[in-house]
C-alpha cells in the first residue's frame, strides 16, 4: 500500500461547483496532515493543515477520519483560480525524526 | 524579496557531467530540505538539514551531495548525471523540523518551497 494515495484525476467541474478530494494514508501513527496546492510548473504552497475536529478557510473545508485513515478536501463555489493539483501530505516517521510525504496529487480543472 | 530562492532555474547538461544546484532562504527558518518531483509529479524528499547539521538522508544513490555552508543555505551538488536523475529539484525551508515521538514542540512546521530547479539529462 502507499504510503498517501490520491486519485489523480483530473476532476472538471464548471464554476461554482462543489468538489471534494479524498486521500489516504498507511501509518497510524502519523499526528499531522495537510494539503498543499501546486500550480502548474510552480512549485507547492500550503493551502491548509488538517485538523482532527475538521477546519474551515473560506470556500475550503478539509477533514480528518482516524479511524479509516483518510483526508478529505471539499472546494465549495469553484472558481476558475482553483484549477491546481492538490496535494494530500502526512507525516511519517523516519529513523527519530518525522517527515512529511507528499500524495501524487489530485488535478482539478474549473471551467467557465 | 524572494523567501527561498534556486539557481538556476532550468539545467541542461550530459550524462556523465557534474553539476551543483544552489538553495538560499531568507526566512531565517533552522531547516531546509531538498525534494525532487519525477515526471509523474511524484515529489520525494532526498534530504534535510537542521543548522548545517544532516538529519534525513532518504536511499539517494551517493552521487547525490548535499552541502549546508550556514543554515540559510543548502546547496546539492550530482555527480556523473544519468538519464534517471532528470525531474525537478524544489528546495523547501521551515522553522524547525519534526522531532520523533516522545519529544517536546508541536507536529508540524509549514514548509516553503523553491520555485524549482528543472534538470534535463540528455
Amino acid at each position: 500500500r502507499k504510503e498517501v494515495e490520491q486519485d489523480p484525476g483530473p476532476f472538471n467541474v464548471p464554476e461554482g461547483a462543489t468538489v471534494a478530494f479524498n486521500c489516504t494514508y498507511s501509518n497510524s501513527a502519523s499526528q499531522s496532515f495537510f494539503w498543499y496546492r501546486q500550480d502548474c510548473r510552480k512549485e507547492p504552497k500550503l493551502l491548509m493543515s488538517v485538523y482532527s475536529s475538521g477546519n474551515e478557510d473560506g470556500r475550503f473545508t478539509a477533514q480528518l477520519n482516524r479511524a479509516s485513515q483518510y483526508i478529505s478536501l471539499l472546494i465549495r463555489d469553484s472558481k476558475l483560480s482553483d484549477s491546481a493539483t492538490y496535494l494530500c501530505v502526512v507525516n511519517f516517521m523516519n529513523t527519530g525524526f518525522q517527515k512529511l510525504v507528499f500524495g501524487t496529487g489530485t488535478r482539478l480543472l474549473v471551467s467557465p | 524579496d524572494t523567501a527561498v530562492s534556486q539557481t538556476p532555474k532550468y539545467l541542461v547538461t550530459q550524462m556523465g557531467n557534474d553539476k551543483s544546484i544552489k538553495c538560499e532562504q531568507n526566512l531565517g527558518h533552522d531547516t531546509m530540505y531538498w525534494y525532487k518531483q519525477d515526471s509523474k509529479k511524484f515529489l520525494k524528499i532526498m534530504f534535510s538539514y537542521n543548522n548545517k547539521e544532516l538529519i534525513i538522508n532518504e536511499t539517494v544513490p551517493n552521487r547525490f551531495s548535499p552541502k549546508s555552508p550556514d543554515k540559510a543555505h543548502l546547496n546539492l551538488h550530482i555527480n556523473s548525471l544519468e538519464l534517471g536523475d532528470s525531474a525537478v529539484y524544489f528546495c523547501a525551508s521551515s522553522q524547525d523540523f519534526l522531532r520523533g515521538p516522545g519529544t517536546s514542540g508541536p507536529f508540524s512546521y509549514e514548509q516553503y518551497f523553491g520555485p524549482g530547479t528543472r534538470l534535463t539529462v540528455t
